[in-house]
């Protein structure tokens, strides 16, 4: 597609359910990145991606959160168990990485805003 | 980890008054990227920086890097109603495992009264 694309836009879930939260970056994109945003906050980093290589996960709050990006391209954002804290705006980017020119203007998504009840 | 504080975090001008974000980090930094985050949509790039002492320009918009490259700044001439919004900057990392990790300020929310 022409952009970063999350599903869903909007997720209502009940407290206790698991959420899968998907991102399709943009085609060739080698970096991938999944941000959560509280309102009026800046971007909070959780975890990205180069290919299908988690390269860090720091920002993840805690085992209940997890992503994959197995073939290098679509991206999932799995969390367990859900809890009201959880509620937020999740994002997602991607990136053309170039190692040598760092010139990785990173895409966003609409973002999936999820609501946990 | 890596982390840039930026200042202030809210700012209110008239419309035609100057505005500027400043963007601080205790580390140097290898490049910084600004964004903008229009209200109810996601944030869009704007512009990177990377030499000491850089200083671009976008129409009314002049960014600067630090000649130490740990600050920037962006600022807005006579702002208009269509500056509103909220402006990041972010900083890559440049080596380690954490090659290309982008983190972001917590932004500045510029409102433009008319």
């Amino acid at each position: 597609g022409a952009g970063v694309s999350q599903s869903p836009r909007y997720k209502v879930t009940k407290r206790g359910q698991d959420v899968a939260l998907r991102c399709d970056p943009i085609s060739g994109h080698v970096s991938l990145y999944w941000y959560r945003q509280a309102l009026g906050q800046g971007p909070e980093f959780l975890t990205y991606f180069n290919y299908e290589a988690q390269q860090d996960k720091s920002g993840l709050p805690n085992d209940r959160f997890s992503a994959e990006r197995p073939e290098g391209s679509i991206s999932t954002l799995t969390i367990q168990r859900t809890e009201q804290r959880d509620s937020a705006m999740y994002r997602c980017a991607s990136s053309f990485f170039d190692r040598g020119l760092l010139n990785t203007e990173a895409f966003f998504g609409q973002g999936t805003r999820l609501t946990v009840v | 980890g890596q982390q840039v504080m930026q200042i202030p975090q809210y700012q209110h001008v008239q419309e035609g008054e100057d505005f500027t974000t400043y963007c601080n980090s205790s580390t140097t930094l290898s490049n910084i990227q600004w964004y903008k985050q229009r209200p109810g949509g996601h944030p869009v790039f704007l512009i990177q920086l990377v030499k000491s002492g850089e200083v671009k320009k976008q129409k009314r918009l002049t960014f600067q890097f630090g000649e130490a490259k740990k600050n920037s700044s962006l600022h807005i001439t006579a702002t208009q109603t269509t500056d509103v919004g909220t402006y990041f900057c972010a900083a890559q990392n440049a080596g380690g495992t954490s090659y290309g990790k982008l983190t972001f300020g917590q932004g500045t929310i510029l409102t433009v009264h008319p």
